[in-house]
């Protein structure tokens, strides 16, 4: 299995401008998770997946943070309007189950700057 | 309380030095824990899963004190190769996701 993909690997914006990241979760896991790293913060949950339902999204940030499901092999995370505070490594993840008995796979995480 | 804590660190010791790291948590009614690796600039990645009972896998030993609610990590004969993040994983209750530490950060010397 190729794991759990993610684009872009970087990305470079203007403040104000739309970002979309994106990931395809590993083939038969049916959770899908959005995470964003940054020093201050940590390793923070944004939004989760069950079958392409959300199902938790209280760590979205703000009405700027938007994330879809459209089918059981792909996922966007879209901030749009994107402001400097933004910039962080954000990091798709899948797994069989929420409490993760195996562990979450990781993508290989997308970091966006925004100047 | 935070619902899981770390010392960040960093620790830095000779190759062959044994290190231990712990992590508290807040939620008692959590069943399982993990901790995780990450290397500089990379994703996290799982490094053992921490059951009832604690588990050992080679120089690596993970244990749980359920009554004083941390788990531990112990590192024997460090290498140079564990220098990394060391991050504690608790599960949420219900529907809630894994939760992650801040991490510990773990640099082996020569």
């Amino acid at each position: 299995d190729a794991g759990v993909i993610q684009s872009p690997r970087h990305e470079v914006t203007e403040m104000g401008q739309e970002v979309t990241l994106r990931c395809k979760p590993i083939s038969g896991h049916d959770y899908l998770f959005w995470y964003r790293q940054t020093m201050m913060r940590g390793l923070e949950l944004l939004i989760y997946f069950n079958n392409n339902v959300p199902i938790d999204d209280s760590g979205m940030p703000e009405d700027r943070f938007s994330a879809k499901m459209p089918n059981a092999s792909f996922s966007t995370l879209k901030i749009q309007p994107s402001e400097p505070r933004d910039s962080a490594v954000y990091f798709c993840a899948s797994s069989r189950d929420v409490p993760g008995s195996y562990g979450y796979t990781f993508g290989s995480g997308t970091r966006l700057t925004v100047v | 309380r935070k619902e899981v804590e770390q010392d960040p660190g960093p620790f830095n010791v000779p190759e062959g030095a044994t290190v231990a790291f712990n992590c508290t948590y807040s939620n008692s009614a959590s069943q399982s824990f993990f901790w995780y690796r990450q290397d500089c600039r990379k994703e996290p990645k799982l490094l053992m899963s921490v059951y009832s009972s604690g588990n050992e896998d080679g120089r690596f030993t993970a244990q749980l004190n359920r009554a004083s609610q941390y788990i531990s990590l112990l590192i024997r004969d460090s290498k140079l190769s564990d220098s990394a993040t060391y991050l504690c994983v608790v599960p949420g209750t219900g529907r809630r996701a894994l939760t992650f530490g801040s991490g510990t950060r773990l640099q082996v010397q020569p």
